[in-house]
C-alpha cells in the first residue's frame, strides 16, 4: 500500500484568509487528487493535481478559489483562499497507483470563524 | 456522471452479527473500491475489486460489473467495525478519478 501523510491535520481559520495544505506521498504513488468531504456529506473531487502543470478542476471548483501546485512527483499543495465559514470541510489528499487503486491521507479538518 | 449508490444509508447491529452493504454504479467501471471511514476521518483500504470477488478476514466483497453492482460482507460484526463505509468507482477512461457513493453508516452495538 502507498503512504500519504497530509499536514496540518486540523486548523481553525478566520474568513477572509487562506490556508495552505500539504500532502506529500510515497514513490508507488503516480497520480495525485485532492478531494472535499463537508460535514456529514461524501467525498467530492476537487480536482487532480498535475505534475508541473496546471491541475485539471471538476465543474464547481476553480483555480482562483483552490489553487493548486504538485512541482513534483510526490509532493502537492492544496490552498483554500478567501476562506468563508463554507468552506469548513476535511479536505483530503489521495494517491492513485499505477494499477488506479487510490489510498488517502488522513485529512485536514479546517474550520472557517 | 456517473452515479453510485449504496444502501441501506444506516444500519445498527448487535456485536456478532452478519451485514451486506450494496453499491449499485450507472456505467461501466474500471475501478472500485471500498473504504472505511472511521470516528477520527482516516479512510481505509478495504478492498480494491473492479471485479470477481475477495476475502480479508471477517471482511469480504463481491463485484458483479456486468450487472453493475458490489457487495461489501461483513461477518461476526465488532464495535470497532462501527463508521461510514463508502464505494468509489471509477470509469473507463476517466483518467482514474473517484466517484464516490453516499456512504453506509454502521452502528455495532455492544
Amino acid at each position: 500500500s502507498a503512504v500519504i501523510s497530509q499536514k496540518p491535520s486540523r486548523d481553525i481559520c478566520q474568513r477572509g484568509t487562506s490556508l495552505t495544505i500539504q500532502c506529500q506521498v510515497d514513490s508507488q504513488v503516480t497520480m495525485m487528487f485532492w478531494y472535499r468531504q463537508q460535514p456529514g456529506q461524501s467525498l467530492t473531487l476537487i480536482a487532480t493535481a498535475n505534475q508541473g502543470s496546471e491541475a485539471t478542476y471538476e465543474s464547481g471548483f476553480v483555480i482562483d478559489k483552490f489553487p493548486i501546485s504538485r512541482p513534483n512527483l510526490t509532493f502537492s499543495t492544496l490552498t483554500v483562499s478567501n476562506m468563508s465559514p463554507e468552506d469548513s470541510s476535511i479536505y483530503l489528499c489521495s494517491g492513485g497507483t499505477a494499477k488506479g487503486e487510490q489510498y488517502f491521507g488522513p485529512g485536514t479538518r479546517l474550520t472557517v470563524t | 456522471g456517473i452515479q453510485v449508490e449504496q444502501s441501506p444509508p444506516d444500519l445498527i447491529l448487535q456485536e456478532g452479527a452478519n451485514s451486506t452493504l450494496r453499491c449499485n454504479f450507472s456505467d461501466s467501471v474500471n475501478n472500485l473500491q471500498w473504504f472505511h471511514q472511521n470516528p477520527w476521518g482516516q479512510l481505509i483500504n478495504l478492498f480494491y475489486i473492479p471485479s470477481g470477488t475477495k476475502q480479508n478476514g471477517r471482511l469480504s466483497a463481491t463485484t458483479v460489473a456486468t450487472e453493475r453492482y458490489s457487495l461489501l460482507y461483513i461477518s461476526s460484526s465488532q464495535t470497532t467495525d462501527s463508521g461510514v463505509y463508502f464505494c468509489a468507482v471509477g470509469k473507463a477512461g476517466s483518467a482514474r478519478q473517484l466517484t464516490f457513493g453516499s456512504g453506509t453508516q454502521l452502528t455495532v452495538l455492544p
